[in-house]
């Protein structure tokens, strides 16, 4: 069964105090893994996309990485503008369709 | 400002009423989703559209309706069929390939539905 797993739920960083967030999946026929941050009681933004494995992109203190199994959002040096709940999707070809399945998301809350 | 509109934010609904939330777009872009997304689990796809005049269903129809009879309007009518229906309800759209999205979703704001 197709599964998309990110941890921690939640995690606690004082202002920079770098950390990692991870998303695991388990996705035949993958064809893109998408992070997107969310802020409370608003839509998610739109991050970045990765599709192959070895695959890198960065933006400001972010930097999102993809393996054959999983994918790590790398935040440096927090600040508490970075605090938000960020979701990892995976894309796969589905009735013909590319369908994205999401992960439940990882809270992150950078204290100063 | 080019973006998706999502009304009401908030809306209390009684059992068994139907209720619609309306979502607009000025992106110029062919699919347009709706996604529901409740506490501890990932947003779930309840319908698509590719193109004007046509929808498919996602994972979690039941209980939902919509219409494309415009490029820039998907409206969701949740019915009294929805069993539980209170939930966070996002509207988002994306620049259609051959087999659809290409990942990258715009979102609204969100409409937060309250059954009372």
């Amino acid at each position: 069964e197709d599964q998309v797993t990110q941890s921690p739920e939640a995690l606690r960083l004082q202002e920079g105090e770098s950390s990692s967030l991870n998303c695991s999946y388990t996705v035949s026929g993958l064809r893109g893994l998408f992070w997107y941050r969310q802020d409370p009681g608003k839509g998610p933004e739109f991050l970045f996309t990765l599709y192959s494995a070895g695959e890198e992109k960065e933006k400001e203190r972010l930097k999102a990485t993809l393996t054959k199994k999983e994918s790590f959002l790398h935040i440096t040096a927090p600040k508490p503008e970075d605090s938000a709940t960020y979701l990892c999707a995976v894309q796969k070809l589905s009735g013909g369709y590319n369908k994205l399945i999401f992960g439940a998301g990882t809270r992150l809350a950078v204290h100063p | 400002d080019g973006g998706i509109t999502q009304s009401p934010k908030y809306l209390f609904r009684k059992e068994g009423q139907n209720v619609t939330l309306s979502c607009e777009q000025n992106l110029n872009h062919d699919a347009m989703y709706w996604y529901r997304q409740d506490p501890g689990q990932g947003l779930r796809l309840i319908y698509y559209s590719q193109i004007v005049n046509d929808f498919q269903k996602g994972d979690i129809a039941e209980g939902y309706s919509v219409s494309r009879e415009k490029k820039e309007s998907f409206p969701l009518t949740v019915t009294s069929a929805q069993k539980n229906p209170t939930a966070f309800y996002l509207c988002a759209s994306s620049i259609g390939g051959k087999r659809g999205s290409t990942g990258e979703l715009f979102f609204g704001e969100g409409s937060r539905l309250t059954v009372l």
